[in-house]
Order: C-alpha cells, then sequence, then structure tokens
C-alpha cells in the first residue's frame, strides 16, 4: 500500500514536498518503480518522474529542470520536491508502484491534494 | 501535450461495445496499458503489456495493440463503466507518459 503526504497549500514560488509512505515490503527488496503522478484540475494525468529500485530515475523534460525523486529505504519512503511552484501545479499527486516486468503502475495511492495559493 | 493522442470523447449504450484508441508513431513498439479514472478516486489498472488483465479486472475488457494504434475494448459496455480512460506507454528517456485520456459515457 501507498499513502501520500503533503503539505495541502504551498505559496506561489515556494518549494513542494511530498512523501509517500511504503507498506507491505521493503522498498529495496521488492523491486518496484516507483512514481509520482498528478493530475490538475479539468486535465489529464500527467507522469512527474520515476525512480526504479536501482537508483536510476527519469523525469518528464517538462519538468525536469523543477523536479526531484528519491528513494529512503531506511524509512521506506518515496518522497518528491518540486521547485518554483504555480498556481499550474495545483492538482492531486499520486504516489504510485510498478511490480517487475509489469511495465504499467498496478499500485496508487490514494492521492494528495496540493493547492498553489497565497 | 502527449505524444499518444486519445479521442476526448466515446459514447456507448449499455450492451454494446466501446473501442477507445490511442494513437502514436510505432506505438505497436511500446508496450500500452490502460487506465479507468472516476472523479475521486485513485487510477484503476485495467491493461497491462498491450492484451494483459490484472487479477479482479472483469473479462469485457481487453487490449491490442499494433502498428500506431493500441486500442481498448470493452465488450457489453455497463453503466459502472463510465469514467475516463487513459492509455500510458514509455518514452525514450524511460519516464512514463499518458494519452489526453478519453471521456467514456454509456447512454
Amino acid at each position: 500500500q501507498l499513502q501520500e503526504s503533503g503539505p495541502g497549500r504551498v505559496k506561489p514560488s515556494e518549494t513542494l514536498y511530498l512523501t509517500c509512505a511504503v507498506s507491505g515490503g521493503s522498498i529495496n527488496t521488492l523491486g518496484y518503480y516507483w512514481a509520482w503522478i498528478r493530475q490538475s484540475p479539468g486535465k489529464g494525468l500527467e507522469w512527474i518522474a520515476t525512480d526504479y529500485y536501482t537508483g536510476e530515475t527519469y523525469y518528464n523534460p517538462s519538468l525536469k529542470s523543477r523536479v526531484a525523486i528519491s528513494a529512503d529505504a531506511s524509512t521506506n519512503h518515496i518522497s518528491m520536491s518540486l521547485t518554483s511552484v504555480t498556481a499550474a501545479d495545483t492538482g492531486v499527486y499520486y504516489c504510485a508502484g510498478s511490480p517487475p516486468n509489469y511495465y504499467a503502475v498496478a499500485v496508487w495511492g490514494q492521492g494528495t491534494t496540493v493547492t498553489v495559493s497565497s | 501535450s502527449s505524444d499518444l493522442a486519445q479521442p476526448p470523447t466515446v459514447s456507448v449504450s449499455p450492451g454494446q461495445t466501446a473501442s477507445i484508441t490511442c494513437s502514436g508513431d510505432k506505438v505497436g513498439d511500446r508496450y500500452v496499458c490502460w487506465y479507468q479514472k472516476k472523479p475521486g478516486q485513485s487510477p484503476v489498472l485495467v491493461i497491462y503489456q498491450d492484451t494483459k488483465r490484472p487479477s479482479g479486472i472483469p473479462e469485457r475488457f481487453s487490449g491490442s495493440n499494433s502498428g500506431n494504434t493500441a486500442t481498448l475494448t470493452i465488450s457489453g459496455t455497463q453503466a459502472m463503466d463510465e469514467a475516463d480512460y487513459y492509455c500510458q506507454a514509455w518514452d525514450s528517456s524511460a519516464a512514463g507518459v499518458f494519452g489526453g485520456g478519453t471521456k467514456l459515457t454509456v447512454l
């Protein structure tokens, strides 16, 4: 299971920090890849970043300059930061996981809502 | 913008077959998966690796992928299938990419 947590509201130009608690296994041994995905109001799903259990990371080119993803095996958490947020970053942010060789997200968190507003 | 194109809307009568396409350059060379998304809920994987159904997904959901088009087919569509559907594949940098989504209306 995946459980996201975040600040709820962030001011424009600030940095958004989100964390995702992974339960049901160690992120080091599950062999999953982990991802952050978001949906802005009235828009479709948008892939943000991927963290493979090997430590490799991949980013949406449109967000690459502002986003970072990391995995902490000691706490079994996946984290994400997004700098210089604007109103366009408002939305529901999902933590997601894909089992080995699935090539698809099979496990989703319930999502955490982020509003960028002063 | 997305390199996977989906029709914005598809309408189907109950009991009929709905087909949702996902078009992209040589998408048949990549694995495509499909998600069902209902308002206020997290997405649900309904098809992965082009044609496979996860446990618990009804048999009426099926998928195909060839050439430049992947297709999600829902046979005997039910009212509960009304939702947004998203295709997803991987881009060259190994980040995921979604189609723009299709709103399925069961009339």
